[in-house]
């Protein structure tokens, strides 16, 4: 089964600084990858989803981006950010979508 | 489809008693539906899923029933412990890629 290793478990960042968010995953190859954020008792949102290396597919235009350097690595990113951006930030891992999601346990974000 | 901004649907329930999570999905042609729970400050845990050419799946103290005609997923809870509170989210596959995630119910279980 897949293991989905995300970090750091929170972060407390001022408005304007950089952000790299890393997800590593264990136990399957090619997986498809995707980065998702709630708000404080809200749904999830979609925000990028990769389907190989280098394959970044973006759901919402916003202040973050994504990479995927290798098959088994994920990463959130941000030049600057913003209040907004503050969020609980989950990535997750799927062998196809006929076998569902495995999650990570999440960074919380708030941006000060 | 996502409900993001949305305050969530909360279902209080008495300790002992089963719980029914109702979830409503959009795609006609989604085949495959999975239950998710999220305690919190953790990512959501899968439960159970069933695909569309089934209409009742049993686990562990849970079983979903799918009702493909009116589009329309249930999550029960058999004797519903206090370790039940969390936050549940029903799941269709949308397409290849992506799952598309419903607007969450909020159990509360009441000792």
């Amino acid at each position: 089964s897949q293991t989905i290793h995300q970090w750091p478990a929170t972060l407390v960042q001022p408005v304007g600084s950089p952000l790299s968010l890393e997800c590593t995953v264990e136990g399957t190859s090619n997986p498809n990858l995707y980065w998702y954020r709630q708000a404080a008792g809200r749904g999830l949102q979609l925000l990028f989803y990769s389907v190989g290396i280098g394959q970044i597919s973006s759901e919402v235009p916003q202040n973050l981006s994504a990479s995927r350097p290798q098959d088994r690595q994920f990463i959130l990113s941000s030049k600057k950010l913003l209040l907004s951006d503050s969020g609980f930030y989950l990535c997750a891992c799927a062998a196809g979508t006929d076998y569902g999601y495995t999650f990570g346990s999440g960074t919380r974000l708030t941006v000060v | 489809g996502e409900s993001v901004g949305l305050h969530l649907p909360t279902l209080s329930v008495q300790e002992g008693d089963n719980s029914i999570i109702n979830c409503a999905y959009s795609n006609s042609a989604s085949d495959y539906f999975i239950w998710y729970k999220q305690e919190s400050g953790k990512g959501p845990q899968f439960i159970i899923d069933i695909r569309s050419n089934m209409d009742k799946r049993q686990g562990q103290r849970v079983t979903v029933l799918l009702n493909k005609t009116v589009k329309h997923l249930s999550l029960q809870i058999a004797a519903t412990q206090p370790g039940d509170s969390a936050v549940y989210f029903c799941a269709e596959n949308l397409n290849d890629y992506k799952l598309s995630f419903g607007a969450g119910t909020t159990v509360t279980v009441r000792a």
